[in-house]
């Protein structure tokens, strides 16, 4: 069974702080995923990576970054928090084609004050 | 770019009422449409996917449709069960760069 794993279920962080959030996937997929989820708006994809080292601008890539210098590890950066960054954060994997078969993580909820 | 809208919003149905969730599309060249199921605290998972080529599929209770003329794909659950209670993503595939984009979500609540 695929399990993406991400570290925190539960963030809170001040305006202003860089926060890291962590995902790790155990299938050895090639592809990874960051998404935010907010309430009447669905799942918006903020950035993804098909491969070491490699990333790409999801639809909402303002304020944030990533990272993925293992396969398995793909984490994302917001580099100076700010309120409107408070949300659920959904990690996902998958093996073939970029689109098909997401393995979504539990999510990390930030909350920024 | 592609919008997907996603309707309705909210759904109730009695158990063992059929329930349809339907999504729009603009991007005429999307071909591949999935269907994600997210119970209440836990993560999205994949119940049924349908690519352009194929006008129907079927897994036990439920189907999607697909009209690629009208730019519609819809999601139907026969028999409804109160663990059919969740809230249901529609997505679909952007031509270029290699995207999903998501539909808002519909809340549906089986009652029994």
């Amino acid at each position: 069974d695929v399990k993406v794993t991400q570290s925190s279920r539960y963030l809170v962080k001040r305006t202003g702080e860089k926060v890291f959030l962590e995902c790790v996937q155990d299938m050895d997929h090639e592809n990874m995923f960051w998404y935010r989820q907010d309430p009447g708006l669905g799942l918006r994809l903020i950035y993804f990576s098909y491969d070491v080292k490699m990333k790409e601008k999801g639809d909402i890539p303002e304020g944030y970054s990533v990272s993925r210098e293992k396969k398995e590890r793909f984490s994302l950066i917001l580099e100076s928090a700010s309120t409107n960054q408070t949300s659920m954060y959904l990690c996902a994997s998958s093996l073939t084609g970029l689109n098909e078969k997401l393995f979504f993580g539990s999510g990390t909820q930030l909350s920024v004050l | 770019g592609e919008n997907v809208e996603q309707h309705p919003s909210t759904l109730s149905v009695q158990e063992g009422d059929s329930a349809v969730i339907k999504c729009t599309y603009s991007d005429s060249a999307s071909n591949y449409f999935p269907w994600y199921k997210q119970e209440l605290g836990k993560r999205p998972q994949l119940i049924i996917d349908i690519r352009s080529n194929v006008g129907e599929k079927k897994d036990q209770r439920i189907a999607v449709t697909l009209n690629k003329t009208a730019k519609h794909f819809s999601l139907h659950i026969t028999e409804t069960q109160p663990e059919d209670s969740a809230v249901y993503f529609c997505a679909a595939s952007v031509a270029y760069g290699n995207k999903l984009v998501f539909g808002a979500g519909t809340i549906l609540r089986v009652k029994s």
